[in-house]
């Protein structure tokens, strides 16, 4: 079954300093993976999204990730947060066939100034 | 203009009451969620229909029944609800890029 962890309940950084969010999944092949964020009162949006290729995907908001297979990681990391990217961030795994997606506990993001 | 919407955003009502959300999306997507985000942010799949034909169903009790009457809309409807039903559910979409789903802004429903 699939599984996603994300080890860091809160983060707290300062504004403009870099940041790196933690994933990691369980699956038993290649998996789908995903970042999505979540504002106060709103629903999640993608920031971005693996499904295959090159290892360090490119998202919105000047965020990225890299998928490291022998670590199964998706780590999201932006290097100068803004005081807007305040927020929950949840990491998905999905599978190949299917549209199940699996979510991560969350992270919430605090940015201090 | 909102691409996945969802009324009513706020629901209060009393164990044993039924109650209905409903869902439309303006994305021309073929498949649609039901998402149920717990009070510790927990967000686990409940049902998913493509193209109006149930594709997901979770386990979760039959007192949740969605209805989806064409592609763009899929309602969710609770029977007898109890104290534990009390959580935000989120309507989603996806085109034919599995996991890409665009979200409403939730319903929140609390259960008194």
């Amino acid at each position: 079954a699939q599984s996603v962890t994300q080890p860091d309940i809160h983060i707290t950084v300062s504004e403009g300093a870099s940041l790196e969010l933690r994933c990691n999944y369980s699956y038993g092949a290649t998996p789908y993976l995903f970042w999505y964020v979540q504002s106060p009162g709103q629903g999640l949006q993608l920031l971005l999204k693996y499904f295959s290729g090159d290892t360090l995907v490119q998202g919105i908001k000047g965020f990225e990730a890299e998928f490291k297979r022998s670590q199964s990681s998706f780590n999201l990391r932006k290097p100068s947060v803004h005081w807007s990217d305040a927020a929950e961030y949840f990491c998905a795994v999905g599978a190949r066939d299917g549209n199940k997606l699996v979510f991560g506990a969350g992270t919430i993001l605090r940015v201090k100034s | 203009d909102t691409a996945v919407s969802q009324t009513p955003k706020y629901l209060v009502t009393q164990m044993g009451n039924d109650k209905s959300i409903k869902c439309e999306q303006n994305l021309g997507h073929d498949t649609m969620y039901w998402y149920k985000q717990d009070s510790k942010k927990f967000l686990k799949i409940m049902f998913s229909y493509n193209n109006k034909e149930l594709i997901i169903n979770e386990t979760v009790p039959n007192r949740f029944s969605p209805k989806s009457p064409d592609k763009a809309h899929l309602n969710l409807h609770i029977n007898s609800l109890e104290l534990g039903d009390s959580a935000v559910y989120f309507c989603a979409s996806s085109s034919t890029r599995p996991g890409e789903l665009f979200f409403g802004e939730g319903s929140r429903l609390t259960v008194l």
